[in-house]
């Protein structure tokens, strides 16, 4: 059974970049039956999703993100990876890993990893 | 891109039953979505994918408490026999090409 974990710095300055990383346990990263994918929840607010990435590579950012955002992939590790540039007070939130089927219908994100408070401030 | 619409609230008594709603957005309203639980301090917790025929399937360990159904652009949460530990958020989500994904700005549901 699929196990996420996240792990990465509470803190962050602002003008700094976000630096996170998922562990994948119980499964491959490198299958071809699953996206890899981080989602971030402000204090008090709903689920954002930031965007998604496949084994091969292929990604896929919200376009709100999207020039901030890159998410890799680290097969030998079995991780995935998600780096925002330039961050202000307005990117503190909750960031979830969480996967999600490659085939359709099946696209919804389960399981999710415990998450991740992340802060930004100086 | 497909929108969805949630009540941001919802209340109902312990032992009692409640429909949540998640609408979806003009011309996608064949689109199949899944309903997430969050309690509080926790990560959401997948509950069942729903299909606009009102087919659902649930995920592992989800209480028989916990249905869904459809009708039109409207999919339903339905909760029967409330207990204290529904007392949560509850977000709908959906996708377009498989990685398009959007959410439901969530309900949150008091037991009362």
């Amino acid at each position: 059974q699929l196990q996420l974990q996240e792990s990465g710095p509470g803190l962050v300055k602002p003008s700094e970049t976000l630096s996170l990383t998922c562990t994948v346990s119980g499964g491959s990263i490198s299958s071809r039956s699953y996206y890899w994918g981080w989602v971030r929840q402000p204090p008090g607010k709903g689920l954002e999703l930031i965007g998604s990435i496949y084994y091969s590579g292929s990604t896929y950012y919200n376009p709100s993100l999207k020039s901030r955002v890159t998410i890799s992939i680290d097969t030998s590790k079995n991780q995935f990876s998600l780096n925002l540039s330039s961050v202000t007070a307005a990117d503190t939130a909750v960031y979830y890993c969480a996967s999600h089927g490659a085939a359709a219908p099946n696209n919804w994100f389960d399981p999710w990893g415990q998450g991740t408070l992340v802060t930004v401030s100086s | 891109q497909p929108v969805l619409t949630q009540s941001s609230s919802a209340s109902a008594s312990l032992g009692s039953s409640v429909k949540l709603t998640c609408t979806l957005s003009s011309g996608h309203s064949s689109y199949i979505i899944a309903w997430h639980q969050q309690q509080p301090g926790k990560a959401p917790r997948y509950l069942m994918k729903l299909e606009g025929s009102g087919s659902y399937n649930k995920g592992s360990g989800v209480p028989d408490r916990f249905s869904g159904s459809s009708s039109g652009a409207d999919r339903y949460l339905t909760i029967s026999n409330l207990q204290s530990e529904d007392e949560a958020d509850y977000y709908c989500e959906t996708w377009d090409s498989n990685t398009h994904k959007v959410f439901g700005g969530g309900t949150k549901l008091t037991v009362l």
